[in-house]
């Protein structure tokens, strides 16, 4: 079945740092997600990508929708504490058809 | 976008018992989702509920076991029936406008 495999699974960081994740599929897709979720919280939503190619940013936080429309990537300039977090990419494949990536466990040290 | 609650937030649970989880969103929405999320994964669709009609459940999700309403277009509700520790797990509604899906903050289940 398509599935999305996120990477790095874990990663431990100093503040300040610029993070970068990624999200792969061996499946087409026309809609890409990030989210993200603090412990204890549901999902929320960060980034949505529609088209191949595309480059979209929120604050600090820049995501492309790759041009084989198989992957994306994120990126977290000048990371700081608060972003520690679960950050799950998802793909929308068909109608309501939404598939969930492993997800990147981001830990920011001070 | 979409405010979602969910009820409880948390519940600890005999095995053999059954919990019902409601999920109440702030405007009418056609597709409401839940889903389950085991401790340290990611998330996996239980089923897809339309208001009016029955819920349309997952690989592996069996009515008997996560029986769903919809009652309208702002409210559905989850039962987790005859659990067992293995049900132990995060329950989440979620709500889809415009490609987008938005979360409830999720019910933590545990079962003993």
């Amino acid at each position: 079945g398509q599935q999305l495999n996120q990477s790095p699974q874990s990663m431990f960081i100093q503040e300040g740092e610029d993070v970068s994740m990624n999200c792969t599929s061996s499946s087409i897709f026309n809609t890409w997600l990030w989210y993200k979720q603090d412990p204890g919280e549901g999902p929320v939503l960060l980034i949505a990508l529609y088209k191949a190619g595309e480059l979209t940013s929120n604050g600090r936080l820049t995501a492309q929708f790759g041009i084989t429309r198989k992957d994306s990537f994120l990126n977290i300039s000048a990371s700081i504490p608060s972003d520690v977090g679960i950050y799950f990419c998802a793909a929308v494949s068909g109608t309501y058809k939404y598939i969930f990536g492993t997800g990147t466990r981001l830990k920011v040290l001070a | 976008s979409a405010v979602i609650s969910q009820k409880p937030s948390r519940d600890i649970c005999q095995r053999g018992t059954s919990l019902t989880i409601q999920c109440q969103v702030d405007s009418q929405v056609t597709m409401m989702f839940w889903y389950r999320q085991q401790p340290g994964q990611s998330l996996t669709l239980i089923a897809t509920a339309n208001q009016g009609s029955e819920a349309t459940y997952e690989s592996g999700f069996v009515i008997d076991k996560f029986p769903i309403s919809r009652p309208n277009l702002t409210f559905s509700t989850l039962t987790v029936s005859n659990m067992s520790p293995e049900d132990s797990s995060i329950y989440l509604c979620s709500v889809e406008t415009d490609i987008e899906q938005f979360f409830g903050p999720g019910t933590r289940l545990t079962v003993l």
